[in-house]
């Protein structure tokens, strides 16, 4: 069965320009969950969707961000305007039960 | 507001050896769940181990086990029998477990096995 899957893997862009980051939870779990890594702030939450509706989105940075979720089988984090601060690794998780959370391969995203 | 704390940056161990991993944790929650991760130098996370605030017994998942003092408010992490596949950084978690699904994760511990 194929996990979470993420696409691209790595991303590089200018400053300025849209990003926009894409994930297939495995099919079946009902919440998804987008993450942001870097080294000065770990792992951080962005948002969190049940059932493709949007819960919690506290830990988005700033309107720059925003994530929709269309469909059961397909989430995008989008960041327009991209700046250098916003290069990070960013997962996306998915879970059926409120227990283990499956994290896809990441996004490494550089903005020049 | 939920803190995780892990005060091992990092940590070395003989291969075949066992190595415990701290974890503590704050919350005023009485319900809550605690998870460990691995990520190896690949990037992806890999779930290790949970334990729920109200089991009695210590989780166990192969050579994993997870030392709960909940008075303490301690979620250690035990690797035993190591192997230079273990080498990665490890990261501890919790989240409430009423309508709350957040994770909130420590800075993490990396383990380096020595042969």
């Amino acid at each position: 069965d194929a996990g979470v899957i993420q696409s691209p893997r790595h991303e590089v862009t200018e400053m300025g320009q849209e990003v926009t980051l894409r994930c297939k939870p495995i099919s079946g779990h009902d919440y998804l969950f987008w993450y942001r890594q870097t080294m000065m702030r770990g792992l951080e939450l962005l948002i969190y969707f049940n059932n493709n509706v949007p819960i919690d989105d506290s830990g988005m940075p700033e309107d720059r961000f925003s994530a929709k979720m269309p469909n059961a089988s397909f989430s995008t984090l989008k960041i327009q305007p991209s700046e250098p601060r916003d290069s990070a690794v960013y997962f996306c998780a998915s879970s059926l039960l409120p227990d283990e959370q499956f994290f896809g391969p990441g996004t490494r995203l550089t903005v020049l | 507001a939920q803190k995780i704390t892990q005060t091992q940056p990092g940590m070395f161990v003989q291969e075949k050896e066992a190595v415990t991993l701290d974890c503590t944790y704050d919350t005023s929650d009485q319900s809550y769940g605690l998870f460990w991760y691995k990520q190896p130098s690949s990037g992806e996370m890999i779930f290790l181990i949970y334990q729920g605030s109200y089991d009695e017994q210590n989780a166990t998942e192969g050579r994993y086990s997870l030392n709960f003092q909940k008075a303490r408010k301690s979620a250690n992490l035990v690797i035993s029998a190591s192997q230079l596949g273990d080498s990665a950084m490890y990261f501890c978690a919790m989240r409430q477990l009423h309508n709350d699904y957040k994770l909130s994760f420590g800075a993490g511990t990396t383990v380096t096995v020595r042969a």
